[in-house]
């Protein structure tokens, strides 16, 4: 079973609707984080969490909000998606950053 | 702020020749690096740490603070090697969050 889980793996909505992006980790780390790839520019960080009571935005976290619900539980939202954000999200733990993160297998989000 | 930079997108190399792939940083502290690998149609990797000083894969990174780089070395590329990869860094300042860099598509051809 994969460490970070992220639900869906593909998904295509319209515009204007609101969306939600799920990840679920068994690693029991405390820092979660959301990211955006994007062809040419890499990853961007949306919003990062280190621990349920903490939520920081991240460079771009505008158009998107979020919900620890738990340790293992980070999710993310479009609230009204468009079509710019059409990309691959991927969430990611670490125990501290020094030891490196451990990704998801992303979702594909298309929005039309 | 900290910044990455890898400034070359798509690097194609021979197979059994030299690999460099490079990455410069901005951080105005000590630093810590990684690099990260994407095969295709999965997920990312960590592949190494500066503070490890290992080597993975036959790939060895050395931090080099007078030029602020990081570059990622290999002496003898295989076909296995084609992926995509991330430079990133961290900085205490940073809140101990990643920066990535825009990435670098190595290609192996036979």
């Amino acid at each position: 079973d994969a460490d970070v889980t992220q639900t869906p793996r593909n998904r295509i909505t319209k515009t204007g609707k609101r969306i939600m992006l799920e990840c679920s980790q068994t690693k029991g780390h405390d820092r979660m984080y959301w990211y955006r790839q994007d062809p040419g520019l890499g990853l961007r960080l949306i919003y990062y969490s280190f621990d349920v009571k903490d939520i920081n935005k991240g460079e771009i976290s505008d158009g998107y909000s979020v919900s620890r619900q738990a340790q293992a539980k980070f999710s993310l939202s479009l609230e009204s998606a468009i079509p710019n954000q059409t990309a691959l999200y991927f969430c990611a733990t670490s125990a501290t950053v020094n030891y490196g993160y451990t990704f998801g297998s992303g979702t594909r989000l298309t929005v039309v | 702020a900290q910044r990455v930079t890898q400034p070359e997108k798509l690097l194609s190399v021979f197979k059994g020749a030299p690999v460099e792939l490079k990455c410069n940083y901005s951080y105005s502290g000590s630093p810590e690096l990684f690099w990260y690998v994407q095969y295709s149609r999965q997920r990312l990797q960590l592949l190494l740490r500066h503070i490890s000083r290992e080597s993975i894969k036959g790939f060895t990174a050395d931090l080099n603070k007078g030029e602020t780089s990081f570059h990622l070395k290999k002496p003898f590329a295989q076909e296995e090697d084609s992926a995509m990869y991330y430079c990133a860094l961290s900085g205490m300042g940073g809140g101990n969050k990643l920066t990535f860099g825009t990435g670098t598509q190595l290609k192996v051809e036979l």
